[in-house]
C-alpha cells in the first residue's frame, strides 16, 4: 500500500518561530510537492522537488523554504511563521513526468495554526 | 495563465438525488484529472482522462472530457451519504509532473 506521511497532523505555533514540516514518501518517486489548501482556494502549489536537491518555485513560495536531502524526504520551512500562513498543508509524490499525467499521492495533511 | 473554474462550489443534496458538477478553461489540456478529498485526509484520484469527447464511468461516478479538451465534468447518480467530500479537478501545468487544481466543490449529501 503506497504510502506518503507527513510528521505532524495538528500544530500550533507563535509568530516568528521557525517551522519545520517534514514529508515522507515509500515510492520511490522523484517528484515531490508541497501545497497549501485555504477554503476556496483549492491547493496552491508552494514548491516543487524533481529529484535530490532540486527544486523549483510553485505559485507562493513567498516566506517558504524546501529542502530535500533524500529521494524520499522532502521538508517545507517557514523561516518566520506570520499568522497569514495558517493553513492546511499537503504534500504529495508522483512519479517523474514522461509525457504522461501520472497520478500525485497525498499525505493527509498538516494544520498550521500560527498564533 | 491557465486556470480551472468549478462549479458549483457548493452543493447540498438529499440521498439518492442526481448532480453534476463542472470544470471549465479558457486553455486546451492535454488531459484533466478529479480527485476526491474526504474530511481530514488528503485527496485521492478518481480519474484521468486524456481523449477529447472521453467518457469514463466508475460505479455511480460519470466523468466527461471535453471535444475540445477545455472542460470536464462529473455526474453522480443516486448520491449516497459515502459521496460527500470535496471534488477537485486538476490538469498539467507545463512538462514537469506539477498540476493546477480548481477551486474545488464541496458536496453534502444528508441521509
Amino acid at each position: 500500500d503506497v504510502k506518503v506521511t507527513q510528521s505532524s497532523r495538528y500544530l500550533v505555533k507563535r509568530t516568528g518561530e521557525k517551522v519545520f514540516l517534514e514529508c515522507v514518501q515509500d515510492m520511490d518517486h522523484e517528484n515531490m510537492f508541497w501545497y497549501r489548501q485555504d477554503p476556496g482556494l483549492g491547493l496552491r502549489l508552494i514548491y516543487f522537488s524533481y529529484d535530490v536537491k532540486m527544486k523549483e518555485k510553485g505559485d507562493i513560495p513567498e516566506g517558504y523554504s524546501v529542502s530535500r536531502e533524500k529521494k524520499e524526504r522532502f521538508s517545507l520551512i517557514l523561516e518566520s511563521a506570520s499568522t497569514n500562513q495558517t493553513s492546511m498543508y499537503l504534500c504529495a509524490s508522483s512519479s517523474r513526468w514522461t509525457g504522461i499525467l501520472y497520478e500525485q499521492y497525498f499525505g493527509p495533511g498538516t494544520r498550521l495554526t500560527v498564533t | 495563465t491557465q486556470l480551472l473554474e468549478q462549479s458549483p462550489q457548493f452543493l447540498s443534496i438529499q440521498e439518492g438525488e442526481n448532480l453534476t458538477v463542472y470544470c471549465n478553461s479558457s486553455s486546451v489540456f492535454s488531459s484533466l484529472q478529479w480527485y476526491r478529498q474526504e474530511p481530514g485526509e488528503g485527496p485521492v484520484l478518481l480519474v484521468t482522462v486524456v481523449t477529447g469527447g472521453e467518457v469514463k464511468k466508475l460505479k455511480r461516478l460519470t466523468f466527461q472530457f471535453g471535444d475540445a479538451r477545455k472542460d470536464s465534468s462529473l455526474h453522480i447518480t443516486a448520491a449516497q451519504p459515502g459521496d460527500t467530500g470535496l471534488y477537485l479537478c486538476a490538469g498539467p501545468s507545463g512538462n514537469t509532473g506539477k498540476l493546477i487544481f480548481g477551486q474545488g466543490t464541496t458536496l453534502q449529501v444528508k441521509p
